[in-house]
């Protein structure tokens, strides 16, 4: 079984600030991919980035970025230079095993950009 | 242009009724998904279909009823509506059971009265 734990229920972040998002996961599988999604208010999922267990490098998709630490088991997403766009819901999901077992979800934070 | 297309997007009926929910996708993928939004926005996986076959169904009650009629779509039937089905339905495809990037359809917001 996986799991994946989001502590930050809620976060407030003044506009044009560094955000960092915090994930931590478990699993039993050496193979898994991780993933954070954003969903604004609208309700759509919007894939943002994706990091392989095996990849050295740490995922970056321009202001996103993915903090990867395998021996503490943790996948933080760093968003860079905060906009107020960037208010939604952030979910960090796993996969492992391959495709077919769908995404593990954690809970979610919801981060809200202040002027 | 739609990747994942879902229809209707948003559905109130009455409990026991039967509702059906359709998703498509154009991406030429091997793998479909649905997935369950709760009041909570909490997500979990329901189904998982690859090449129209059946590979995970997630403690599901049998009221849910998905079918594939081919690659491009999986359709999602409830029987015997509840109040507790009230969520968000999404639909997911991936490349197939190796690739994991799933793309995500727009959601269908089901209310039960």
């Amino acid at each position: 079984a996986q799991k994946i734990t989001q502590t930050q229920p809620g976060m407030f972040v003044q506009e044009k600030e560094a955000v960092t998002l915090d994930c931590t996961y478990d699993t039993s599988d050496q193979s898994y991919g991780l993933f954070w999604y954003k969903q604004p208010s609208s309700g759509e999922m919007i894939f943002l980035i994706y990091q392989g267990s095996y990849d050295e490098q740490n995922a970056t998709e321009g202001r996103y970025s993915l903090n990867f630490q395998k021996a503490r088991k943790s996948a933080n997403l760093v968003i860079s230079a905060s906009q107020l766009g960037d208010s939604a819901m952030y979910f960090c999901a796993i996969e492992s095993g391959g495709g077919a077992d769908g995404l593990t979800f954690g809970k979610g934070t919801h981060l809200i950009i202040q002027p | 242009d739609t990747a994942v297309s879902q229809t209707p997007k948003y559905l109130v009926t009455q409990m026991g009724n039967d509702k059906s929910i359709k998703c498509e996708q154009n991406l030429g993928h091997d793998t479909m998904y649905w997935y369950k939004q709760d009041s909570k926005k909490f997500l979990k996986i329901m189904f998982s279909y690859n090449n129209k076959e059946l590979i995970i169904n997630e403690t599901v009650p049998n009221r849910f009823s998905p079918k594939s009629p081919d690659k491009a779509h999986l359709n999602l039937h409830i029987n015997s509506l509840e109040l507790g089905d009230s969520a968000v339905y999404f639909c997911a495809s991936s490349l197939d059971t190796f690739s994991y990037e799933q793309y995500f359809g727009p959601g269908t917001r089901l209310t039960v009265t």
